[in-house]
């Protein structure tokens, strides 16, 4: 239980559509990363925020966005999907106090037909 | 750029074996932090381990030891007597930033633990 969570836990869109996924961290954790695991592969990291700004960005392009509120929670949004943007979309928060661990939560699986 | 090759996809062994996960890294910067993380079936990922990259001794954990030699750029993770809980996914990463906002991960390795 790592205090970070994630929804919905699954869904499934068509191509060209829009989906938006949450995370809500865990408490006083201000930072939010997002990864993106295809089947079978590691977690790519697509951005991650502090303090409600974007401060690092990994190869994905812009229709990746996000945001993260005052209460530190987060969005990830992907517009005009694409059938390889189906994956497990995972969110993790950090706290000030640097230990380098990252919590995770248990991800949104997003199928896009 | 940073890569991390975990060479082995998948290791099955039998309760109580030792067990070694390798994981090769790749990175032109001299101040880096590596990581191990397992991901049980559930899908989080759970933090095992960070080492940077001026802290070359080896840590123990209970069942669980890492080591980390840079003259052959390896960060390899050991289960000694190994039990059926372990049986995950297991990722090493790497990244160059002290804020770890540039996490690059290896593909993994699945580990199986038959009774």
């Amino acid at each position: 239980e790592t205090g970070v969570t994630q929804s919905p836990t699954h869904l499934i869109k068509t191509r060209g559509q829009q989906v938006t996924l949450r995370c809500s961290s865990q408490s006083g954790h201000n930072t939010v990363s997002w990864y993106q695991q295809a089947l079978g592969q590691g977690p790519q990291f697509i951005f991650q925020y502090y303090r409600e700004e974007e401060n690092g960005r990994g190869n994905f392009p812009p229709r990746f966005s996000g945001l993260q509120f005052p209460n530190y929670s987060s969005e990830l949004n992907v517009n005009a999907l694409e059938l390889d943007d189906s994956a497990l979309y995972l969110c993790a928060s950090r706290g000030e106090r640097d230990t380098g661990e990252l919590f995770f939560g248990e991800g949104s699986r997003l199928t896009v037909l | 750029a940073q890569k991390v090759t975990q060479a082995q996809t998948e290791i099955s062994v039998v309760e109580k074996e030792d067990v070694t996960l390798d994981c090769v890294y790749e990175t032109r910067d001299t101040t880096y932090y590596l990581f191990w993380y397992k991901q049980p079936p559930s899908g989080e990922l759970v933090f095992l381990i960070r080492r940077n990259s001026f802290d070359e001794q080896n840590e123990i954990s209970g069942r669980y030891s890492w080591n980390f030699q840079k003259s052959t750029s390896s960060f390899n993770f050991t289960i000694t007597a190994s039990q059926v809980v372990d049986s995950a996914v297991y990722f090493c990463a790497l990244s160059v930033r002290y804020n770890n906002n540039d996490m690059r991960f290896g593909a993994g390795t699945r580990l199986t633990v038959k009774p």
